[in-house]
């Protein structure tokens, strides 16, 4: 069955750039929407952004300034850039296949701690 | 963007009870609504998806209703492995928002 798991650094500094990747198994990327989403502790989810395997995406107004979604078809990844971060950053950071726009499958979480 | 509240925050229950908990939109979102249970640090596990559409492999005590701007999700009779954090969550729109969630706890 499909799987997920996220890649990447577990500290970022503030002002820097946080880069996650997700790579997707048991399954192609292709013809589906993938979403990043965050959950800062004791708190709910937050959906970052989609992107659908033809390179379309969709991010968060509040987040968009910040967001870039990348996709890589030949290596069944896509990627999460956040530039300048900030400590309210700090958070689990989940990918997810969206399916007609509900999340069905979840990647494990990889934890993003914002400090210096 | 949408806002969704869920109420209670908590809810205290006991194994075999039937539980409903609530989320409102702060506008008309149809039936694109999904409801997601969360146990302490795992990700979140797709419930229900257009408000009222049971996921593959998820007992059939759990439902779903609603439309429009208010919904429940119902579990019919408590099992232990019940006990979590539930959201709802909307995808009316290209801006997903989601509720702050209900902590189902055991009395």
């Amino acid at each position: 069955q499909v799987q997920l798991l996220e890649s990447g650094p577990g500290l970022v500094k503030p002002s820097e750039t946080l880069s996650l990747t997700c790579t997707v198994s048991g399954g192609s990327i292709s013809s589906y929407y993938w979403s990043w989403i965050r959950q800062p502790a004791g708190k709910g989810p937050e959906w970052i952004g989609r992107m659908y395997s033809s390179g379309d995406t969709n991010y968060n107004p509040f987040l968009k300034s910040r967001v870039t979604m990348s996709l890589d078809t030949a290596k069944n990844q896509f990627s999460l850039k956040l530039k300048s971060v900030t400590a309210a950053d700090t958070a689990v950071y989940y990918c997810a296949r969206t399916y007609w726009g509900s999340f069905d499958i979840w990647g494990q979480g990889t934890v993003v701690t914002v400090s210096s | 963007d949408i806002q969704m509240t869920q109420s209670p925050s908590t809810l205290s229950a006991s194994v075999g009870d039937r539980v409903t908990i609530t989320c409102r939109a702060s506008q008309n979102i149809s039936n694109w609504l999904a409801w997601y249970q969360q146990r302490p640090g795992k990700a979140p596990k797709l419930l229900m998806y257009k408000a009222s559409s049971l996921e593959s492999g998820v007992p059939s005590r759990f439902s779903g209703s609603g439309s429009g701007t208010e919904f429940t999700l119902t579990i019919s009779s408590l099992q232990p492995d019940d006990f979590a954090t539930y959201y709802c969550h909307q995808y009316n729109n290209d801006a997903y928002t989601f509720g702050q969630g209900t902590r189902l706890e055991i009395k």
